[in-house]
């Protein structure tokens, strides 16, 4: 079983749809979450992170980790058509010196 | 807050040729620094890291190395590429954040 498993797509929604991005993982250790945004041929850029279960809100964007299913969720509300990109999920886990775990990402669509 | 200088952007090369990716950092001292490639349909897979000057982490044996001679300079190389050698090789920094450069493309022909 791959540590962290996500959907790769492609996922196409039209303008205005609220969008559910979603990952699992299997190791508990992972301790800190984090969504990244990538654009066509562009470095992945940090849109969230958080380290504790619950939800975080910024904007538009909304991320959610369930630790006792182990699922982590990114939320966009009212998607706009510069949200298609790759989004990808990333976990860390304590004494890993900072090395990343990412998703294969999900590329995401928004028609307008 | 930290920026990461990524070059070149693109690059093509034949079979057997050498290789060298530099990435350089600014507004951070001591960084950790991470080389990343991301092939289709494979997701982001770590190569190397560095904690700082000379430290060298391998996570997958493979035909490419790399150097941190300097605090905020990170170097990719290979003697000899491989057609599997092409896909898009991000570096990373860490200090409090986790920041990528934009990428080089690499195609091995």
């Amino acid at each position: 079983q791959k540590e962290v498993e996500q959907d790769p797509g492609p996922l196409s929604v039209p303008e205005g749809a609220i969008v559910s991005l979603n990952c699992t993982y299997s190791n508990s250790a992972f301790q800190y979450f984090m969504w990244y945004r990538q654009y066509s041929r562009k470095g992945p850029e940090l849109l969230m992170y958080t380290y504790s279960s619950g939800n975080k809100e910024d904007g538009r964007f909304t991320a959610q980790v369930d630790k006792s299913s182990k699922y982590i969720s990114l939320f966009i509300r009212d998607s706009q058509p510069s949200d298609s990109a790759t989004y990808l999920c990333a976990l860390i886990y304590f004494g890993s010196q900072g090395n990343l775990i990412f998703g294969k990402g999900t590329k995401l669509s928004v028609k307008p | 807050s930290q920026t990461i200088h990524q070059w070149p952007a693109t690059l093509v090369q034949p079979v057997g040729s050498p290789l060298s990716l530099e990435c350089t950092v600014e507004g951070t001292s001591n960084p950790n620094l991470y080389w990343y490639r991301q092939a289709a349909g494979r997701g982001l897979q770590l190569l190397f890291y560095s904690v700082g000057i000379g430290q060298i982490s391998s996570e997958v044996p493979q035909n490419l190395s790399a150097s941190r001679p300097q605090d905020r300079q990170f170097i990719l190389s290979s003697k000899k590429l491989l057609l599997s050698d092409s896909g898009f090789y991000l570096c990373a920094c860490t200090l409090g954040g986790y920041t990528f450069g934009s990428g080089t493309r690499l195609t091995v022909v």
